[in-house]
């Protein structure tokens, strides 16, 4: 299995309270993705990172920000929870090799409740 | 813009016996990836099987084989011999090769229940 630790592995929080999952590797894996998991809709992106310091957007960012100062960890911030943000996150690693993309490895998740 | 369909919410098979996942894509590249994913209720996200869109020839891994239907843009998932550890969510996603920034687009999955 894949080095890849979350945490923490559950949490619940008040709406207005800032919230931080962090995402650990050990596998020195270039890139790394914070997914949220919602029922009827699957796996979406919310941010991603290709490199330390280098993210960027994924489809459902508005209300997170991240950080990855350094290659093993990627961390994942909720400013102001909202009830809205209630979900499982899912970080997950890749690495891509003379140009062939390798798939990608999760986490084991951690589920956010907002109450 | 790429899309990812599963149309099947939920499938049900007795243990032993053959079930087939669909999933279709929409995109214009020629060259991509198609990934099956299992998520049991752990809620581990676990590589099933990939794709090479330029390789003809059908993946298979032990009881999982895929008919990847290019012209049809269809990547089924058939699971033979379905065991009662194969309950579990599946998904198909799809990736663009080429630039390492691009990203899986995921179908909303299927839930695969196992009769004993």
């Amino acid at each position: 299995d894949a080095g890849i630790t979350q945490s923490p592995r559950h949490k619940v929080t008040e709406t207005g309270t800032p919230v931080t999952l962090r995402c650990h590797q050990t596998e020195n894996h270039r890139y790394m993705y914070w997914y949220r998991q919602d029922p009827g809709h699957g796996l979406r992106l919310i941010h991603y990172s290709y490199g330390v310091k280098d993210t960027d957007k994924g489809e459902v960012s508005d209300g997170y920000s991240v950080s990855r100062s350094k290659t093993e960890d990627f961390l994942l911030t909720l400013e102001s929870a909202t009830s809205s943000q209630t979900s499982v996150y899912f970080c997950a690693i890749s690495e891509s090799i003379a140009g062939v993309y390798n798939e990608q490895f999760f986490g084991p998740g951690t589920r956010l409740t907002v109450l | 813009a790429q899309t990812v369909t599963q149309s099947q919410p939920e499938m049900s098979v007795q243990e032993a016996e053959t079930v087939t996942l669909s999933c279709t894509y929409d995109t214009s590249e020629s060259d991509y990836y198609l990934f099956w994913y299992k998520q049991p209720p752990s809620r581990q996200m676990i590589l099933v099987i990939r794709q090479e869109a330029y390789k003809q020839q059908n993946a298979t891994e032990n009881r999982f084989s895929v008919n990847f239907q290019k012209a049809a843009k269809s990547f089924s998932l058939k699971i033979s011999d379905s065991q009662l550890g194969d309950a579990a969510m599946y998904f198909c996603a799809y990736r663009r090769r080429g630039n390492s920034n691009y990203q899986l687009i995921w179908g909303a999955g299927t839930k695969l229940i196992i009769k004993p």
